[in-house]
């Protein structure tokens, strides 16, 4: 079975540009969660998503957006980026809940913003 | 909000050592998770456990829910047991708070 994939794996961007970032889960997971991973803040949470509704939320600005397809694929939107928005992008899937079920994670979209 | 301390910091250890990290919440919180990062940056879900003991292989893990800790048990360290270890609590609104980790170096 196929792990996690995140796309673009590496990713320059400049202050005020916005950013699209996919992932694609394993198959048969219907949830998909997102975490942004900074040497100051460490690892928090952004949002989860299942069945193409977003179930739940971080303490993050308007500007970090996402979405889930039918396929459960999803896709993360940072608009007007920050200098501070450099960070590693991590998604994970899971069958249900990520805080009871195991998550699988991608390898990361490694963001930098200049 | 939810503070999650995890200690120690770093751990430096000899191959084949024993550690045991720990993580600390300070309220109460429906669900526990314990995460390993390797020096490339892959993250592995090691343990769901919102209270009791789990072992797997060389790992082992222990909450006490009512005294607000969680361990992580290493034995017979490897040098592929490097990298940070992450504690993560889910205090009741289905939102994850991670610890800022133990990062662990096993000399071969």
């Amino acid at each position: 079975k196929a792990g996690v994939t995140q796309t673009p794996r590496y990713l320059i961007k400049t202050r005020g540009q916005q950013v699209t970032l996919s992932c694609s889960p394993i198959s048969g997971h219907r949830s998909v969660s997102w975490y942004q991973q900074t040497p100051g803040q460490g690892l928090q949470f952004l949002f989860e998503y299942f069945s193409e509704t977003q179930r739940n939320k971080g303490n993050f600005p308007g500007r970090f957006s996402g979405r889930q397809f039918s396929n459960s694929r999803s896709e993360m939107n940072v608009s007007t980026l920050e200098l501070g928005d450099s960070a590693l992008y991590l998604c994970a899937s899971s069958h249900d809940r990520p805080s009871t079920d195991t998550q699988y994670f991608g390898p990361g979209t490694r963001l930098t913003v200049l | 909000g939810i503070q999650v301390e995890q200690s120690p910091p770093d751990l430096i250890l000899q191959e084949g050592a024993n550690s045991t990290l720990r993580c600390n919440f300070s309220d109460s919180v429906n669900n526990l998770q314990w995460f390993h990062q390797n020096p490339w940056g892959q993250l592995i879900n090691l343990f769901y456990i919102p209270s009791g003991t789990k072992q797997n292989g060389r790992l082992s893990a222990t909450t006490v829910a009512t005294e607000r800790y969680s361990l992580l048990y290493i034995s017979s360290s490897q040098t592929t047991d490097s990298g940070v270890y992450f504690c993560a609590v889910e205090p009741g609104d289905d939102k994850i708070i991670f610890g800022k980790g133990t990062r662990l170096h096993i000399l071969p």
